[in-house]
């Protein structure tokens, strides 16, 4: 079956640092690939998407490319900031169920000042 | 604003206490669906509903059941809580299209 995942945490970065969170995925088809971000006491925020190989999504300075050939979708941000402390799931949906989704484990960052 | 809203926002349980999780969306959304939050486990889909009429079970439905009252409401309900159950319940809707979800702001559930 399908899954997700992604580097365990916490994260513990400096304001300015450069942020890499891994994600590699297994499906079969050609699912769609998400990256949600969770705030403390809140629910999911969709943060970025690609629907198909070599696709990039982005928003607010993140990116991620969807890569078949290493089934990775792997986030980064040039220069994060303590506003982006949260926790990061990578997730992916293909066309059963109404685009059901199958969330990765979470990733924790933390940025300090 | 438009978007999926879930009531209670809290609530305890006794052991072998029903309540019912209610989840509503204005968008417009055909697909709904319930996940529960776990620490360390990201979120485990319970229920979804592909469609207005129709409901099916996701990885972890025991314990559970659904209904999808109408296209806007999707409600969980728990017939005999237990201990296991405490978690945090997030509800979801997408329009179908797999441009992802939107999400509620959860119910956070205590089962004593």
């Amino acid at each position: 079956g399908n899954s997700v995942t992604q580097m365990e945490g916490p994260v513990t970065l400096s304001e300015e640092a450069f942020l890499t969170i891994n994600c590699t995925y297994t499906a079969t088809g050609y699912p769609s690939l998400f990256w949600y971000v969770q705030y403390p006491g809140e629910g999911l925020q969709l943060l970025l998407k690609a629907t198909k190989a070599d696709d990039k999504g982005s928003n607010k300075g993140f990116e991620a490319t969807y890569r078949k050939e290493t089934t990775s979708f792997h986030l980064e941000k040039g220069s994060v900031q303590v506003s982006d402390s949260a926790v990061y799931f990578c997730a992916l949906s293909d066309r059963t169920g109404g685009f059901k989704t199958i969330f990765g484990a979470g990733t924790r960052l933390f940025v300090k000042a | 604003n438009a978007g999926v809203t879930q009531t209670p926002k809290f609530q305890v349980l006794k052991t072998g206490q029903s309540m019912t999780l209610q989840c509503a969306q204005d968008m417009n959304h055909n697909s709904m669906y319930w996940y529960r939050q776990d620490p360390g486990m990201g979120l485990r889909l319970i229920y979804y509903s592909a469609s207005e009429g129709t409901t099916d079970k996701g990885e972890v439905p025991n314990g559970y059941n659904v209904s999808r009252l109408n296209k806007r409401e999707f409600s969980l309900r728990l017939e005999s809580a237990a201990p296991s159950q405490t978690s945090v319940y997030f509800c979801a809707s997408t329009d179908g299209r797999g441009y992802g979800y939107t999400f509620g702001s959860g119910t956070r559930l205590t089962v004593v």
